[in-house]
C-alpha cells in the first residue's frame, strides 16, 4: 500500500536518552517534513527536506536533527530527549514544493512520551 | 507575525449544515488548505483554494476571500463520521504551511 510508514507507533523514553523516529515513503515524493502536534496548538514544522540530500530548519528545530540520504527515508533524531519533547510526531511528504504540488500525505504518527 | 485563527470546537446535528471559519495572516500567500483529522489518526487532505470563490467537492465546499484573509469549510448533510478536527493551513511566500490549531467538530444524532 503506497504511503508513509512511521516507526515506532508509540514510545516511552527516559529523559537524556537518544531516540530516532523512522519515516519511509514509497510515493517517490521529493519533499518530506517532520511536524509535532500538541494539544491546543497547530502542527509545528520541525525540519523539512525539499529533495534528497538537502534539509532545512522549520519553526521548532532545537533538540532535533534529520538526514535525507535518499528519496524514501527521512529519520528524525532526538539527541538527548527532554520532557518538553513529549508529543505526537507526524512525518509527511509532498510531490514538490511549489504551490499546487504541496498537498501533504501524512504518516500515522509516532506518540512519544519523555519521562 | 503569521497567524491562523479558527474556532476551537463546534457542535452540529446529524443531517444539518455547518460552516467552519478560518482567518489567516501570513507573509505572502500561496493558497489555503483544509485537512480533516479523526481522533488518533493522521490529517488527510480535503481542499485547496488559491483563487477567490467557492470550490465544491461533494458534501464539502471551501470558500476563499483573499482580500479579507478569510476562508470557510462548509459541510452539508452531516454524518456521524464527520466528527473530527478540521485543520486550516495557509501557505506563505516560502511555500511553507502555517497551521491553525484545528476545529473539533462534534456531531450529535
Amino acid at each position: 500500500i503506497a504511503g508513509i510508514t512511521q516507526a515506532p507507533t508509540s514510545q516511552i523514553l527516559a529523559a537524556g536518552r537518544r531516540m530516532t523516529l523512522r519515516c519511509t515513503q514509497d510515493m517517490r515524493h521529493n519533499a518530506m517534513y517532520w511536524y509535532r502536534q500538541d494539544l491546543g496548538l497547530g502542527l509545528r514544522l520541525i525540519h523539512y527536506s525539499n529533495t534528497a540530500g538537502t534539509t532545512g530548519k522549520g519553526e521548532v528545530p532545537d533538540g532535533y536533527s534529520v538526514s535525507r540520504a535518499n528519496t524514501d527515508d527521512f529519520p528524525l533524531t532526538l539527541a538527548s530527549a527532554v520532557p518538553s519533547q513529549t508529543s505526537v510526531y507526524f512525518c509527511a511528504s509532498s510531490p514538490g514544493t511549489g504551490s499546487g504540488a504541496n498537498v501533504l500525505t501524512f504518516g500515522a504518527g509516532s506518540r512519544l512520551t519523555v519521562l | 507575525g503569521q497567524n491562523i485563527d479558527q474556532p476551537t470546537e463546534m457542535t452540529a446535528t446529524e443531517g444539518a449544515i455547518v460552516q467552519i471559519n478560518c482567518t489567516y495572516q501570513t507573509s505572502g500567500f500561496n493558497g489555503l488548505f483544509w485537512y480533516q483529522q479523526h481522533a488518533g489518526e493522521a490529517p488527510t487532505f480535503l481542499s485547496y483554494n488559491v483563487l477567490d470563490g467557492l470550490e465544491e467537492k461533494g458534501r464539502f465546499s471551501s470558500f476563499l476571500s483573499r482580500s479579507k484573509g478569510y476562508s470557510y469549510l462548509l459541510l452539508k448533510e452531516l454524518q456521524m463520521k464527520d466528527s473530527a478536527s478540521y485543520l486550516c493551513a495557509s501557505m506563505d511566500s516560502n511555500y511553507q504551511l502555517i497551521w491553525g490549531a484545528g476545529t473539533k467538530l462534534i456531531i450529535k444524532p
